[in-house]
């Protein structure tokens, strides 16, 4: 059962930490999405790759974020450093394009910062 | 900029009855539209995706529509079950993001299905 595995599911940090969020995409799948989630905002585009290249991260604070794809089987969302504001669930999707664009969402990372 | 709405935030009803959920969107000029749904603590799952050129997709007891000309798209649930229980989201991808695949989503439609 293919499915996009994130790590860590939890991450409690303080203010001012380094955060590291993983992503496995879908082996296969060549488009690769970081969302956040909050109650107030609700889910945005980060950042999004295709063939490991950035194709979009205007929705991402290029300060203190980055993103990249060491390899096809990892995608990484770094925040340094961190703020309470960064609380909130981040999600990476992937897909292949062609197919509809249908994306397929890991479980997320729900990152709380004190 | 296009904005996604989705109202009511929250829908209870009892189990067995049909429903509707609602997204509205303000740039009509989308390639398509998807419904997801969401699991507390969960991903988000692709529903149904309709094209621009569609008017409707169903699955099972799902039926999304779409109307292009008045940003409006319906996800109608029949014989509603508590299994049904999720948050409901919808979001667009637009003809002006052709070449990129951003989908803008709208804030979703808490649904709780009584047993």
């Amino acid at each position: 059962d293919a499915r996009v595995t994130q790590t860590p599911r939890h991450k409690v940090t303080e203010m001012g930490q380094e955060v590291t969020m993983r992503c496995q995409p879908i082996l296969g799948h060549n488009t690769v999405f970081w969302y956040r989630q909050t109650m107030m905002q609700g889910l945005e585009l980060l950042a999004y790759f295709r063939n490991r290249a950035p194709l979009d991260d205007s929705g991402m604070p290029k300060d203190r974020f980055s993103a990249e794809m060491p390899d096809a089987t990892l995608a990484t969302l770094k925040i340094q450093p961190s703020e309470p504001r960064d609380s909130a669930v981040y999600f990476c999707a992937s897909g292949f394009r062609g197919a509809k664009n249908i994306q397929y969402f890991g479980a997320g990372t729900r990152l709380s910062v004190l | 900029k296009q904005e996604v709405t989705q109202i009511p935030a929250a829908l209870s009803v009892p189990e067995g009855e049909n429903l509707v959920l609602n997204c509205s969107f303000t740039d009509s000029a989308i390639y398509n539209l998807q419904w997801f749904r969401q699991d507390p603590g969960k991903g988000l799952t692709s529903l149904l995706l309709i094209q621009s050129s569609q008017r409707e997709q169903t699955s099972g007891r799902l039926n999304a529509s779409l109307d292009k000309s008045s940003g409006r798209s319906t996800l109608y649930i029949a014989a509603s079950q508590p299994g049904d229980s999720a948050t409901y989201l919808c979001a667009v991808r637009n003809i002006s993001n052709f070449g990129n695949e951003k989908l803008t989503f709208g804030t979703g439609t808490r649904l709780t299905i009584i047993p």
